[in-house]
């Protein structure tokens, strides 16, 4: 069934690691994008990509990184993470025409102590 | 930029009975699509339903329904027999035909009671 997958769903690391949130989606979407929720539920755009080679910085500032070398595979990077990296990542899919929304995945909840 | 607007942040219902959750938006584009992704607790955001701006008639999906007023920029979700399993966060949300690029609402939180 085509899905989108996101691993670890839940992650509790210490400060000044490195960590990367994966995503994987097998519908051939082209377009993948990245969401933090704060705890008040808000969701903020922090990446997307248009295609493989493309990212772009969303609405939020985020010191983190993504790739996009395959079109099914859209990790999100923290170099260093801090406690105020401390959300929930939420992962979505969209095909090229508008219209169609989004699909999500289950995310990852991410603690820095 | 496009805004939206969910003016209740929690709201619980009585199961059986029926819910309306409000959302307002902000545009000057004439082509777009609205959506209502619903997010349990610990699970999965899914979309509900959607709706073309150009096409008049209301958007239905079995207990799910809405009331879309183009010209007051209104999109509210109508749940008729409530079940326990709606508790969930319900977000609106806009995209420019354009630009497929989604805007969501602040969010409001259902709770259905037993």
């Amino acid at each position: 069934e085509a899905d989108i997958y996101q691993t670890p769903r839940y992650l509790v690391i210490g400060t000044g690691k490195k960590i990367t949130l994966e995503c994987s989606q097998t519908m051939g979407h082209d377009k993948m994008y990245w969401y933090q929720q704060d705890p008040g539920m808000e969701l903020h755009l922090i990446h997307y990509s248009y295609g493989v080679n493309s990212t772009e910085k969303g609405d939020l500032s985020s010191e983190s990184t993504v790739s996009r070398i395959r079109t099914e595979h859209f990790p999100l990077t923290l170099e260093s993470a801090r406690p105020s990296h401390t959300s929930q990542y939420l992962c979505a899919s969209s095909e090229h025409n508008p219209g169609g929304g989004y699909t999500f995945g289950s995310g990852t909840r991410l603690t820095v102590v | 930029a496009q805004t939206v607007t969910q003016s209740q942040p929690e709201m619980s219902v009585q199961e059986a009975e029926t819910v309306t959750l409000s959302c307002t938006y902000d545009t000057s584009e004439n082509n777009y699509y609205l959506f209502w992704y619903k997010q349990p607790p610990s699970r999965q955001m899914i979309l509900v339903i959607r709706q073309e701006a150009y096409k008049q008639q209301n958007a239905t999906e079995n207990r799910f329904s809405v009331n879309f007023q183009k010209a007051a920029k209104s999109f509210s979700l109508k749940i008729s027999d409530s079940q326990l399993g709606d508790t969930a966060m319900y977000f609106c949300a806009f995209m420019y035909n354009a630009g497929n690029m989604l805007t969501f609402g602040g969010g409001t939180r259902l709770m259905v009671k037993p």
